[in-house]
């Protein structure tokens, strides 16, 4: 089975700032089946982006899906308040761990 | 605009069962495949298995086969799943989510999970 990790477990950064998350698989993955959510306290995970690179509806530019292979990346590239939450990366039935983005 | 609503929260002792429902609404339920994730408090996402309505086909995660069932009925587009030989370990939000692809011409991308339920919490507790 593949295994996706995620790095790091904590950012800390702050608002306007850019965030650089890293989703790296054992083994090589199609990008059509790469996808990212982001998950806030007490909701349940929305998705951002599909085959690693495909916004989902209603996400803005400054989410950013890129990679191929085993290494993927997503950057936010200005925080907004609103962004400060827990990320996954998702291959088929496979999460990632999850990288916190806090305010710092 | 598909939506995804779960039934409420369980508090069951260990060694019983529990079933979360998941009624489907604005969307083509048949066709749809429905997944069910757990979150076990302050982890992960952990993906369960999924119910194609229209075929009544499943498919389970290995580490939850011989405990787990998921059914779906279509005359009401509500999806279950059913979980037993509850352990604490089973403390969980259980969420089920929609599984979508999307074609670009030849190009298939997915599977992924673009609709949510709300989540049930289930604790497990004697």
């Amino acid at each position: 089975d593949i295994v996706l990790t995620q790095s790091p477990g904590t950012l800390s950064l702050s608002p306007g700032e850019r965030a650089t998350l890293s989703c790296r698989a054992s083994q090589s993955v199609s990008t059509t089946f790469l996808a990212w959510y982001q998950q806030k306290p007490g909701q349940a995970p929305r998705l951002l982006i599909y085959g690693a690179s495909s916004r989902a509806t209603g996400i803005p530019d400054r989410f950013r899906g890129v990679g191929s292979g085993t290494d993927f990346t997503l950057t936010i590239s200005r925080l907004e308040p609103e962004d400060f939450a827990v990320y996954y990366c998702q291959q088929y039935a496979t999460f990632g761990q999850g990288t916190k983005v806090e305010i710092k | 605009q598909v939506q995804l609503v779960q039934s409420g929260a369980e508090v069951k002792k260990p060694g019983s069962s529990v079933k979360v429902s998941c009624s489907a609404s604005g969307g083509t339920f048949s066709t749809d495949t429905i997944s069910w994730v757990r979150q076990a408090p302050g982890q992960g996402l952990e993906w369960m298995g999924r119910v194609i309505p229209m075929y009544g086909t499943t498919d389970y995660a290995q580490s939850f086969q011989g405990r787990v069932t998921i059914i779906a009925d279509e005359s009401t587009s509500t999806a279950y799943l059913e979980l037993s030989s509850l352990t604490s370990e089973d403390t969980a939000v259980y969420y089920c989510a929609r599984e979508a692809r999307k074609t670009w011409g030849y190009l298939t991308l997915g599977p992924f999970f673009d609709i949510w339920g709300q989540g049930t919490m289930v604790t497990v507790s004697s």
